[in-house]
């Protein structure tokens, strides 16, 4: 079974700034993504970036980029010129995908507990 | 925004009646998934439906059942309502996107069991 940790349960940052929130994991999988999902005060589960394994590159999406390292298991996600919006809670995921017998993939994805990022004006 | 819809969006109601939850996608997708989300455990899959009638257990399934009898609607029931059940319920549907897949969130369900 994977496991997905984040060990910062709680981060704050000063608008316009740059944070970087944790996220490792534990797999035996060669092939996987790997996620980070922001959920504002909403609830609505919001996917920020996605990154494949087998991909060495660091995926970016405007402001939002990952380090991801792959031995060391480690799936950063920094955020840059930091804004008020950017308050939630984020939430690091994995993805294995697999066939099981009748031949249907799955998709599940397995979340870690999330950090709460506070912007602060 | 991937079509997906649930229903109720809030409910309450007490220990011991059976509740059903509905999820509904417009968009044709082959996965749907239940997840319930907890203070200090993210969210955990209860099950997932890989297409009609083709349903599996997640990591938390006790106490849930899931039918799908057509590809728009996935209903989580909960047999008899106990108060561990109080959370928040999302749905979820696999897409393809490029060289893999990504999961969209329904708005979400916050049921609290009285």
């Amino acid at each position: 079974a994977q496991t997905v940790t984040q060990s910062q349960p709680e981060m704050s940052v000063q608008e316009a700034e740059t944070v970087t929130l944790s996220c490792t994991y534990d797999t035996s999988e060669n092939n996987y993504y790997l996620f980070w999902y922001k959920q504002p005060p909403s609830r609505q589960m919001i996917l920020v970036i996605r990154q494949e394994a087998y991909k060495q590159q660091n995926a970016t999406e405007n402001r939002f980029s990952v380090n991801f390292q792959k031995a060391a298991k480690s799936f950063s996600l920094k955020i840059s010129d930091s804004q008020l919006g950017d308050t939630a809670m984020y939430f690091c995921a994995f993805m294995k995908s697999w066939l099981d017998g009748s031949g249907a993939g799955s998709y599940q994805l397995t979340f870690g507990k999330g950090t709460k990022l506070s912007v602060i004006p | 925004d991937a079509g997906i819809t649930q229903s109720p969006r809030h409910k309450v109601t007490e220990t011991g009646t059976p509740v059903t939850l509905r999820c509904h996608q417009t968009e044709n997708h082959r996965y749907m998934y239940w997840y319930r989300q907890d203070p200090g455990h993210g969210l955990r899959l209860i099950h997932y439906s890989y297409g009609v009638k083709d349903t599996d257990k997640g990591e938390v399934s006790d106490g849930y059942s899931v039918s799908r009898s057509k590809t728009e609607d996935f209903l989580l029931t909960l047999e008899s309502a106990t108060s561990s059940q109080t959370s928040v319920y999302f749905c979820a549907i696999s897409e393809s996107r490029g060289s893999g897949y990504e999961q969209y969130f329904g708005p979400g369900t916050r049921l609290t069991v009285t």
